[in-house]
């Protein structure tokens, strides 16, 4: 197993700008979900994907969107980024959508300026 | 849709000494519940996790969670802390929607210990 490891770990961008945030996926997990964390705060999901289609979606807007791809790697990107933005962004995945629990990345701070 | 309630912000205790971390949920399904901590500039790991059978499941590192569906609780326990255990404890409650288990977060529990 080599877990779930997230890129970059810290990012500065300017508000309006656009990000895309990446994950690769622990092998065999075919479900990854992505979680918005501010500070202080308990994760927020944004979206799962299973076998490359998103099949679930939280209380984001359309500019938050992402993608997964057959070898278990994941992005997530956001258009027009807003200072509320800035949080911790947190990559998870699952075998078979995530019944029995999920193994979480390290994150990649977003700080939005 | 479920939500989940951690009564307490903030934890703190003294090394050796027992603590309870309390969580309540609701939801109108039946669940699976978790705990999962945060180490300092870390992601989030399992801690523990109930599914079904035994209402009490553990850890290896010494904690223990009992689910108590009347009351809707998952409270962790621990008898005796360790300094490294300062973290933030986060619970975790998931149902079956449209296939897919996608768990709601309490706001997390910071556990302090002192020495």
């Amino acid at each position: 197993e080599t877990g779930v490891t997230q890129s970059p770990t810290h990012l500065i961008k300017t508000r309006g700008q656009q990000v895309t945030l990446r994950c690769s996926s622990q092998s065999g997990h075919n479900t990854v979900s992505w979680y918005q964390q501010a500070l202080g705060q308990g994760p927020q999901f944004i979206f799962q994907y299973y076998r490359e289609e998103e099949n679930g979606r939280g209380n984001f807007p359309p500019r938050f969107s992402g993608l997964q791809f057959p070898n278990y790697s994941s992005e997530l990107n956001v258009n027009a980024l807003e200072l509320d933005d800035s949080a911790l962004y947190l990559c998870a995945s699952s075998q078979d959508r995530g019944w029995d629990g999920y193994t979480f990345g390290s994150g990649t701070r977003l700080t939005v300026v | 849709a479920q939500s989940v309630t951690q009564l307490d912000s903030q934890v703190p205790v003294f090394e050796e000494a027992p603590v309870e971390l309390r969580c309540n949920y609701s939801s109108s399904v039946s669940v699976y519940l978790f705990w999962y901590v945060q180490y300092p500039n870390q992601g989030l790991q399992l801690l523990l996790k109930y599914l079904s059978g035994s209402t009490l499941v553990e850890s290896i590192n010494g904690f223990e969670a009992e689910f108590n569906k009347s009351q809707t609780s998952f409270h962790l326990r621990k008898p005796s802390v360790h300094i490294s255990d300062t973290a933030e404890y986060f619970c975790a409650v998931s149902a079956a929607s449209g296939g897919s288990y996608i768990p709601t977060f309490g706001r997390g529990t910071s556990l302090i210990v002192h020495p």
